[in-house]
């Protein structure tokens, strides 16, 4: 069955700097997410990714978070300096569509920043 | 402000009983609300979705119901199993846009052999 990979599974980092999260959506999907949850909360949502443009943000996706489908398979989000507080289990998500269709997880990648 | 309010926040019972979880929602517009099992450490996974004109929705063991006048969701469990035990978050979709959705906080369930 396919299933939406994430890598790495944990990333440790030093604050400042740069990181890049990696995906690989299932690969008929045209409709891509981010969240976050940090340890304890809700899950939140970051941004939505359709057609090679980001179709939403929340408040929470400000100008230190990108992201980017650099090739017909990954799908990456970047935090170019990070802050301690961005320390949370970061997930991706596809979807073939809108509406009711379903959106499939990754197993997530845990930040750490130190 | 759109929320997703979930109760009890945590629940113990033993093996083989069954337990109904609750969820109430201020979102809108709505498109439709879903039940997702997540395991400590792991992403998500989609137990059911219902849109407003669903009333109930089954998955094995799992139905969800949905009251879209008053706002309100349950699932219910039947005859648990140790397998059972996780977070189970209520998520309510937004219409109009690109699936954008509302997490409650999840009620973590614990099954007791």
């Amino acid at each position: 069955e396919p299933e939406v990979t994430q890598t790495p599974s944990h990333q440790v980092t030093q604050m400042g700097q740069e990181v890049i999260l990696r995906c690989v959506p299932i690969s008929n999907h045209l409709y891509f997410y981010w969240y976050r949850q940090i340890l304890g909360q809700k899950v939140e949502f970051l941004v939505s990714f359709y057609n090679n443009e980001i179709s939403e943000k929340s408040e929470i996706f400000d100008d230190q978070f990108s992201v980017e489908r650099p090739d017909g398979s990954n799908f990456t989000l970047k935090i170019r300096s990070t802050k301690l507080e961005d320390s949370a289990m970061y997930f991706c998500a596809s979807s073939s569509g809108t509406g009711s269709y379903e959106q499939y997880f990754g197993p997530g990648t845990r930040l750490t920043v130190t | 402000k759109n929320q997703v309010e979930q109760s009890p926040q945590s629940l113990i019972i033993l093996e083989g009983k069954n337990c109904t979880l609750q969820c109430n929602y201020t979102v809108s517009p709505f498109s439709n609300l879903r039940w997702y099992k997540q395991d400590t450490g792991r992403g998500p996974v989609s137990l059911t979705i219902m849109t407003f004109s669903e009333n109930t929705k089954s998955n094995g063991r799992y139905t969800a119901t949905l009251d879209a006048d008053t706002k309100q969701s349950s699932l219910h469990i039947t005859a648990s199993q140790l397998s059972d035990s996780a977070s189970y978050i209520c998520v309510v979709s937004v219409s109009g846009g690109y699936n954008k959705l509302i997490f409650g906080a999840g009620t973590r369930l614990a099954v007791h052999p």
